[in-house]
């Protein structure tokens, strides 16, 4: 069975503050997405990594695909209010999507 | 439409109801999801359809879960006999074609309350 685990599972830091979160598993994956979801609404796609070693960024967002595609992480830089959510990877596998459970993310004004 | 629309936002069920949960996706995407997704978790694969064709429906927790598609835009997604472990968020989305890394564009949701 294909899992993805995300680390922390809970988050909340002041605004300004860098963060790191994880999203890790023992299988390969031929893409992997990055969501943000918000309370009431669906999740809404950020990036998708296909390379081993991709580095994307989205402004202040930078997310990394593992060398070996089994791993990703995104870091957020000087975050702010507006990037709380719940931060949701999924893995490819075929036409499905492997989700992790998430980061809740809050940021502190 | 502009995005994908669920209908209803909210459902509110007794135990042993039947519900029937609506999905219009994005005008021209093939492919459609229902996903499952507990309060705190990550969204759960129910089942796929390509156009009208049902090609996955492995997620689905039991034989009183049902979706369709009858021609190949609209879907619904019906739960008979409702149980409390039925309680969630109902999640669906479509895509514009078929295969890896495919952008996939979510509804709003219904959250299903069983009683």
């Amino acid at each position: 069975t294909q899992l993805l685990e995300q680390s922390p599972q809970f988050l909340s830091i002041q605004e300004g503050e860098n963060l790191t979160v994880y999203c890790n598993s023992s299988s390969v994956f031929s893409s992997l997405q990055w969501y943000r979801q918000e309370p009431g609404e669906g999740p809404v796609l950020l990036v998708t990594v296909v390379t081993g070693g991709e580095v994307k960024k989205l402004k202040r967002l930078t997310f990394q695909f593992g060398d070996a595609r089994k791993d990703s992480s995104l870091h957020i830089t000087a975050a702010q209010p507006g990037d709380t959510g719940l931060y949701l990877c999924a893995g490819d596998s075929n036409y499905q999507l492997i989700w992790g459970a998430g980061t809740k993310l809050i940021i502190k004004p | 439409g502009a995005g994908v629309s669920q209908s209803p936002r909210y459902k509110v069920a007794k135990r042993g109801q039947d519900v029937a949960l609506r999905c219009d996706p994005i005008s021209g995407h093939v492919s459609l999801f229902w996903y499952q997704q507990a309060l705190g978790q990550g969204p759960e694969f129910l089942t796929y359809f390509q156009n009208e064709a049902q090609l996955d429906k492995s997620g689905l927790p039991s034989d009183r879960f049902f979706a369709e598609r009858p021609e190949g835009s609209v879907s619904t997604l019906k739960i008979q006999r409702t149980q409390q472990e039925d309680s969630a968020v109902y999640l669906c989305a479509s895509s514009l074609a078929y295969g890896f890394g495919e952008k996939l564009f979510f509804g709003s949701g219904t959250q299903l309350s069983v009683l």
